[in-house]
């Protein structure tokens, strides 16, 4: 069964530290990974995607992704209290016609003035 | 722009009574539209995927028979909780995955949720 792990927190960083969110998945043919971001009562935000190699910078966002160790990471830079979420990571799934997301259960992280 | 909309955004209804959910990609095109279920500090459960124009597919352990889908066109789905039962409250989210797609069209925008009581 494929799967995507994340490390279910909370997280708690300070306000203008750095917040580092991790995931791994199983499928070794995913080609697209993208990071949403939820807060609480309200539906996901899509914030970044990558599918290549390496790191992917947008503002304070930072995706890294390591196809050989199956890895995919979100670096928040200069963190504020406002980015106090849950962050789901989310993987293609490879194969089918449907074009489905595997989602992870999300990393919440909390960010305190 | 890939904005999703969704209505209504809240409603409470009888139990044995059914209630239709909308979803509509507004300023795009999705041949394909998921739908979630989450319930309460759990994490979002996929319950089915539709494509413009044929039946829905429908995740292991959800019965098709009581969330009737229905993707009449290019942006519009629908999702109709038949006979509601308490068991049903829930917070229902859609999703669209746009025709022109970036990173490899997996991508996909969330509509801002559905929030069902069943009393």
């Amino acid at each position: 069964q494929k799967e995507v792990e994340q490390n279910s927190g909370p997280l708690s960083v300070p306000e203008g530290a750095i917040a580092s969110l991790n995931c791994t998945y199983s499928d070794r043919g995913s080609q697209s990974f993208f990071w949403y971001r939820q807060y609480s009562g309200k539906s996901p935000e899509l914030i970044m995607f990558i599918y290549s190699n390496g790191d992917k910078e947008d503002g304070r966002f930072t995706a890294q992704l390591n196809k050989a160790s199956q890895y995919v990471s979100l670096l928040i830079r200069d963190s504020q209290p406002s980015d106090s979420a849950t962050y789901l990571c989310a993987v293609s799934e490879e194969g089918g016609s449907q074009g489905n997301l595997i989602f992870g259960k999300g990393t919440k992280l909390s960010v305190k003035p | 722009g890939a904005v999703v909309s969704q209505h209504p955004s809240r409603v409470i209804c009888k139990s044995g009574t059914s209630v239709k959910i909308e979803c509509r990609s507004l300023d795009f095109q999705a041949t394909t539209m998921f739908w979630y279920r989450q319930f309460p500090k759990k994490s979002l459960m996929l319950m089915a995927t539709s494509n413009e124009g044929s039946k829905a597919t429908y995740e292991q352990g959800v019965e098709k028979d009581k969330f009737l889908i229905n993707h009449a066109s290019l942006t519009l789905s629908t999702l109709t909780v038949t006979s509601a039962h308490p068991e049903d409250s829930s917070f229902y989210i859609c999703s669209a995955r746009p025709s022109w797609g970036l990173a490899g069209s997996y991508e996909q925008y969330f509509g801002p949720g559905t929030r069902l009581t069943v009393t």
